[in-house]
């Protein structure tokens, strides 16, 4: 099945400082989504992006979907203390299967 | 509120009990699925179900069992649990199958088989 690796697999930063993560996928993918997860909840849909090269905006948060149809990312500006929780990607190829990243868990110190 | 509802949140159980994990919808969602999540490999699908009386196998789906009666129900039941069965468990659903629609996750139960 379809492959995703989520780098960073952790990240701790300072509150106020900016975020970059990324998914890559071994094959091409028709949909990519990210996810947030709070400590202790499910997961939370953040953004959805459908086209290559679609760049969307959800508050602080920036995610595009590469123009190969292989990878994602996913930027949070002026990270702020409830920034923290694990991001997933998500994403989909032509057979409808969709696949998770293993997740980049997000520590801001305030 | 439109949500996915799973009980328990936390479960505790030992070998070899049965134990069923239920998980509700109230979305009239025709699509369920079942996760798994461990520390380093994100979320493993378990079963899924496009709708009622139709379930298939996902990734992981040793050791355990699901049934779709009605549309808004989709309990995972472990019939002899084990030890590699401590996880993170979370349900979701969604109109269809895929990411289009992204999907809506319960809350999770975290369950020890000891």
């Amino acid at each position: 099945g379809q492959q995703l690796n989520q780098s960073p697999q952790s990240m701790f930063i300072q509150e106020g400082e900016d975020v970059s993560m990324n998914c890559t996928s071994s094959s091409i993918f028709n949909t990519w989504l990210w996810y947030k997860q709070d400590p202790g909840e499910g997961p939370v849909l953040l953004i959805a992006l459908y086209k290559a090269g679609e760049l969307t905006s959800n508050g602080r948060l920036t995610a595009q979907f590469g123009i190969t149809r292989k990878d994602s990312f996913l930027n949070i500006s002026a990270s702020i203390p409830s920034d923290v929780g694990i991001y997933f990607c998500a994403g989909d190829g032509n057979n409808n299967d969709m696949r998770f990243g293993a997740g980049t868990r997000l520590t801001v110190k305030p | 509120e439109a949500q996915v509802t799973q009980n328990p949140r936390y479960l505790i159980t030992v070998t070899g009990k049965k134990l069923t994990v239920t998980c509700s919808q109230n979305m009239n969602h025709e699509y369920m699925s079942w996760y798994r999540q461990d520390p380093g490999l994100g979320l493993r699908q378990i079963y899924y179900s496009m709708n009622v009386e139709v379930t298939d196998k996902g990734d992981v789906p040793e050791g355990y069992k699901v049934s779709r009666k009605e549309k808004r129900n989709f309990p995972l039941i472990l019939e002899s649990p084990s030890p590699n069965q401590t996880s993170l468990y979370f349900c979701a659903s969604s109109f269809f199958r895929g990411a289009v629609f992204g999907y809506t996750f319960g809350s999770g139960t975290r369950l020890t088989v000891v």
